[in-house]
């Protein structure tokens, strides 16, 4: 069974930073490519980055909104995901979800983690 | 403001069939990019309803459908539950902004 076990959200002060990481199971996490998707309360989903497999050299990219200040890596021998968050503004307060990237051409979101609270307040 | 316009809201009575539309434009749908589709119960993570325009994962009762037409993608729900109450997504990509994953505003579905 496949799952994705978010972690390391909580309150931060705004400038301030949070790691995120997601365990990954019940699949070869080496062969995907792994996203983030947040989603503010009460708001739609935003996504916020990919990092993709080592057969496309770990290649990342990311929304506008984070580009410079969050930082997404992978660890496949320890099957993680992280997510290293950097200058935080109270508009990155959001429910983080880490997402596994279908195989199968489509690049569908096929499975989501439960996701993890960040709040960004003074 | 997301390039992906989606209705705020629809609603239907149970039995019912509803739409909910996504419109885009020429560098996303209108560019032959794939339209997929995710259901976020409340309080839940979204799960993939309809991937590549008009395909079911399995499990996914057949009352969902997807459909594509020129610059927007359309899911139907057809027999309408109380249980499909939620918020629905589409998601595809777009050349313009060259990142791999653009999401629709979201609509709430509301059963009434």
């Amino acid at each position: 069974e496949v799952q994705l076990v978010e972690s390391g959200g909580g309150l931060v002060q705004p400038g301030g930073s949070l790691r995120l990481s997601c365990a990954a199971s019940g699949f070869t996490f080496s062969d995907h490519y792994m996203d983030w998707v947040r989603q503010a309360p009460g708001k739609g989903l935003e996504w916020v980055g990919r990092t993709r497999n080592k057969a496309n050299s770990y290649t990342t990219e990311y929304a506008a909104s984070v580009k410079g200040r969050f930082t997404i890596s992978r660890d496949d021998s320890k099957n993680s995901l992280y997510l290293q968050m950097n200058s935080l503004k109270t508009e990155d307060t959001a429910v983080y979800y880490c997402a596994r990237v279908d195989s199968s051409g489509y690049e569908t979101f096929d499975y989501w983690g439960q996701g993890t609270l960040v709040t960004v307040s003074s | 403001q997301s390039v992906l316009t989606q209705p705020p809201s629809v609603s239907g009575a149970p039995g019912q069939r509803v739409t909910i539309s996504c419109t885009g434009s020429s560098s996303n749908i209108g560019a032959g990019y794939d339209v997929h589709w995710y259901q976020q119960l409340p309080g839940t993570a979204p799960k993939l309803l309809i991937y590549g325009n008009s395909n079911r994962p399995s499990g996914v009762p057949d009352r969902f459908s997807g459909s594509k037409s020129g610059t927007s993608a359309s899911l139907a729900i057809t027999g309408l539950q109380a249980e499909d109450e939620a918020d629905y997504y589409c998601q595809s990509y777009d050349s313009s902004l060259s990142v791999p994953v653009v999401f629709g505003g979201g609509t709430k579905l509301t059963v009434l």
